[in-house]
């Protein structure tokens, strides 16, 4: 099965720093992944697409200079949470798009909690 | 991407079937029904996905009515380890449609 995983799983940071999370495609290429922000008891919202080799491209309301997503490579997306303040403590979830079926597989979540 | 409405909450008990139902009632020819689930504090997890027949795989069944504008996911045997939110969300699978909406999904908790 197509394995995608995310790194660290949970982290707490000061407000003001900045933390950088890390989502790979373990078995597959993905030229395309997801970013997404789940709060207590709501729903998974999606916050960009990760598109390998080129910008990012952020759904409505997301701030593309406080969240910096880079995909690099085929198999590696990150998401840098810039300045993050106790607001920003989210679970964040990654997806990876297999190409041959356009199907999402997801990472297991890191949560992050700023204090 | 088409609506859906899901139940809030059911509960099952354990080794029971559980049936979860989706009204997307505005669902377009070429939109798929898919069904993920999420247990607490995970990555959402597939689980099948159809566009008009019956489909069936190793974790559930997918019943869809004939004119598409509802469906029911179908785990034979509950366990408490199906215990998790499920997620109806229709959308077209091709190249420039690949974003998932998630909705409010339905809260499944299997009793003992």
């Amino acid at each position: 099965g197509a394995v995608v995983s995310q790194h660290p799983s949970w982290v707490i940071c000061k407000s003001g720093t900045s933390v950088k999370i890390e989502c790979r495609s373990l078995d597959f290429q993905a030229t395309t992944m997801f970013w997404y922000r789940q709060f207590p008891k709501q729903s998974l919202m999606l916050m960009a697409t990760s598109n390998e080799g080129s910008k990012a491209t952020y759904e409505q309301g997301v701030e593309k200079d406080k969240f910096l997503i880079n995909h690099a490579s085929l198999t590696l997306s990150t998401l840098t949470v810039t300045s993050a303040h106790p607001e920003d403590s989210s679970f964040y979830i990654c997806s990876a798009l297999r190409t041959e079926s356009y199907e999402q597989y997801f990472g297991p979540g890191t949560r992050l909690t700023v204090t | 991407d088409a609506k859906t409405t899901q139940p809030t909450s059911m509960d099952c008990a354990e080794g029971r079937a559980a049936n979860l139902p989706c009204n997307h009632s505005t669902i377009s020819g070429n939109e798929y029904v898919y069904w993920y689930r999420q247990i607490h504090s995970q990555g959402p997890q597939y689980i099948i996905h159809g566009l008009k027949n019956n489909e069936t795989n190793e974790m559930a069944s997918l019943i869809i009515t004939e004119d598409r504008k509802s469906s029911t996911l179908i785990l034979p045997h509950a366990t408490l380890r199906d215990t998790a939110v499920y997620y109806c969300i229709v959308r077209v699978a091709n190249f420039g449609n690949e974003k998932l909406t998630f909705g409010t999904g339905t809260r499944l908790t299997i009793i003992p």
